[in-house]
């Protein structure tokens, strides 16, 4: 079957500027996320949608970040505007049920997104 | 945050020996997980333990749970080259909205 596709792989933008990242999840898979790995560090959980709704973003810093996942299969993350540690990979995965359940997570190959 | 927390950081072994990865998490959990990182294939899901299994395996890998000490360890018997990479353990709680939360990471090199 087809895995996570996440578009672009890499993206080179200056502060200030504004990016957008695109994710679409293993077909049927009713729960998605977008994480955020910063170097040396563990996926940082941003946003977690069950279907098109939003299950938890307590993590996502709102004033500049946003994400749609529209008609409950593909999804974008935005950042308006971009800081200097927003630097990292982001990671888009899906599962077919939450994860926190014991349900296995399937991971894109990411977005490594530099700020200059 | 991240309620894992892998020990070592890093570890580097000869191929054929046995590497042991540690994970402590500090709140209560349904579920484990194991997941690997490396440049190639980019993040895994390795093996899932529940918070009543006490022990798993699969393949070169086994996974424990100690509930009472709230932590877990991973075992790669027989490493190979191509068991390079970070490993990081996800805990799943009963709270919450059902997210999986990861750990730092543990970076294992194996030398051929």
């Amino acid at each position: 079957e087809a895995g996570v596709a996440q578009s672009p792989r890499y993206k080179i933008i200056e502060k200030r500027q504004s990016v957008a990242f695109w994710c679409n999840p293993i077909s049927g898979h009713a729960t998605l996320y977008w994480y955020q790995q910063i170097l040396g560090q563990g996926p940082k959980l941003l946003i977690q949608f069950q279907n098109n709704g939003v299950v938890d973003d307590s993590q996502l810093p709102k004033d500049r970040f946003s994400a749609e996942r529209l008609k409950g299969v593909d999804s974008t993350l935005k950042i308006q505007p971009a800081k200097l540690e927003d630097s990292a990979v982001y990671l888009c995965a899906s599962s077919l049920g939450a994860s926190g359940m014991g349900e296995t997570q399937y991971f894109g190959p990411g977005t490594r997104l530099l700020v200059l | 945050s991240q309620q894992g927390e892998e020990d070592p950081q890093a570890l580097s072994i000869q191929e054929g020996e046995n590497a042991t990865m540690n994970c402590s998490y500090k709140t209560s959990i349904n579920n484990l997980q194991w997941y690997r990182q490396n440049s190639g294939r980019g993040l895994v899901h390795l093996i899932l333990i529940r918070s009543n299994e006490r022990e798993k395996h699969s393949g070169r890998l086994r996974v424990t749970l100690d509930t009472s000490k709230k932590s877990s360890s991973l075992l790669i018997t027989a490493s190979r080259a191509a068991d390079t990479a970070s490993y990081f353990c996800a805990t799943g709680s009963f709270s919450g909205y059902s997210t999986l939360t990861f750990g730092k990471g543990t970076m294992l090199l194996v030398s051929p």
